[in-house]
């Protein structure tokens, strides 16, 4: 199984919406609802923002969103502030062709 | 609150073996799987696997079958992740993770091993 691809790098002012890809295939996002979004910053542990395609746990502001649209997913984030910037990552569980869990390479958000 | 403890930082040398310990607490720890993620210098996240604490059962990526091994000791809420025959492309920084209704929401702080002769 292959990685799933996103964007190397994303960017926007503060008070701006960022939205970032993550493309998969059939096998994985395209059949499956268990697509989550992950933030890391550098030297931190990632940190859980969407679940289940759409669903943020508690404590994640309303900013993230998240949405699917055939093979591709997509997290947004409104209003930008300074700490969103961080890495992004997707990922896909429970596919027909997904072995435990797939991660995509992930996005760089820089916020200008 | 749920919490992942791991082990400190490794230095290894090439071919040799390394274990990182896991231990957690706030939870019933044979209630969820525990996985292990991986991040190489300047690269992204890498699942590893996973191993269900009740049974022992594991399911590992097919890149670290045969050169990983999860076990855990449920008498101390603790798991255990062993990479043999370590080589530098090792190096990195070495999470678990605990899934349930939601996936991977509570991580551990991460240990770094680092091989090198």
């Amino acid at each position: 199984q292959s990685a799933l691809t996103q964007p190397p790098s994303a960017s926007g002012s503060p008070g701006q919406s960022v939205t970032m890809s993550c493309t998969g295939t059939n096998g994985d996002i395209g059949d499956d609802v268990h697509v989550a979004w992950y933030q890391h910053h550098p030297g931190k542990a990632p940190k859980l923002v969407i679940y289940e395609v759409t669903r943020r746990p508690s404590g994640v502001p309303n900013r993230f969103s998240g949405s699917k649209s055939g093979n591709t997913a997509s997290l947004t984030v409104s209003g930008l502030q300074a700490e969103d910037e961080a890495d992004y990552y997707c990922s896909s569980y429970g596919g027909v062709n997904t072995v435990g869990v797939l991660f995509g390479g992930g996005t760089k958000l820089t916020v200008l | 609150q749920v919490q992942l403890v791991q082990s400190g930082a490794e230095v290894k040398k090439p071919g040799a073996s390394v274990k990182v310990s896991c231990k957690a607490s706030g939870y019933t720890f044979t209630g969820y799987y525990l996985h292990w993620v991986r991040q190489a210098p300047g690269q992204g996240l890498e699942w590893m696997g996973w191993i269900n604490p009740n049974s022992g059962v594991t399911l590992y990526a097919q890149k670290f079958q045969g050169r990983v091994t999860m076990t855990r000791d449920t008498s101390v809420s603790t798991a255990y992740m062993e990479v043999s025959t370590l080589t530098s492309d090792d190096t990195a920084v070495y999470y678990c993770a605990r899934s349930g209704l939601q996936p991977l929401a509570h991580w551990g702080q991460g240990t770094l091993v680092t091989v090198s002769s």
